[in-house]
């Protein structure tokens, strides 16, 4: 089946530091991979989406590259705002699927303090 | 104007109890979906359809049934609510792989 992991549950920074999560996937074929994130009292929203096409995404400052040789996919972000505190989901869609099932993972909760 | 709400947004039943939640979309998308949240487990999918009148099987199905009366419209139903039911609902909508989500339905189970 398919799978995602983000080993890292929670991480705290503080404004303008490096921020890099971790995550990591199984499954047949190319996925279409994508990084959700959930700001407090809200549902997730998409932040970025890569394909096998492109490889690279960016959005508000995020970036997230599709490396095929180590399945991952992981986020940046060079200086990170107190507002972009929130939890960060790693997803992903099968390849020559229908448009149906995601796989997210557990996700990774970012605090930055001010 | 939000394109997926969610009713209620909180719930209070015991445990036996009956529980609807529903949920409406404007995008007029296809798929719709219903997800579960819970601390340690992230978003675990529950049920989805593909358009009125159809049910597809999620994840974590036990315990819940589900129904898509309209393009519109997708219900999750608890007919003999747990304590283990006790979690945060969202709903979502897609046309292609980018889900829209609603703000949630936080249900206690007591």
């Amino acid at each position: 089946g398919n799978s995602v992991t983000q080993m890292q549950g929670q991480v705290t920074l503080s404004e303008e530091e490096f921020l890099f999560i971790n995550c990591t996937y199984s499954t047949t074929g190319y996925p279409t991979l994508f990084w959700y994130v959930q700001y407090p009292g809200e549902g997730p929203q998409l932040l970025l989406k890569v394909t096998t096409a492109n490889n690279k995404g960016s959005s508000r400052g995020f970036e997230a590259t599709y490396d095929k040789g180590t399945t991952s996919f992981h986020l940046q972000k060079a200086s990170v705002q107190e507002s972009d505190s929130a939890v960060y989901y790693c997803v992903l869609a099968p390849s020559g699927g229908s448009n149906a099932k995601l796989t997210f993972g557990k996700g990774t909760k970012l605090s930055v303090k001010s | 104007e939000a394109a997926v709400t969610q009713s209620p947004r909180n719930k209070v039943t015991v445990t036996g109890g009956n529980v609807t939640l529903s949920c409406r979309q404007t995008n007029s998308h296809n798929y719709m979906y219903w997800y579960r949240q819970d601390t340690g487990h992230g978003l675990r999918l529950i049920h989805y359809s593909y358009g009125a009148g159809n049910l597809q099987i999620g994840d974590v199905p036990d315990g819940y049934k589900a129904t898509r009366t309209t393009q519109e419209d997708f219900f999750l139903l608890l007919e003999l609510a747990s304590p283990s039911q006790t979690s945060l609902y969202f709903c979502a909508s897609s046309d292609n792989y980018e889900q829209y989500f609603g703000p949630g339905t936080r249900l206690t189970v007591l």
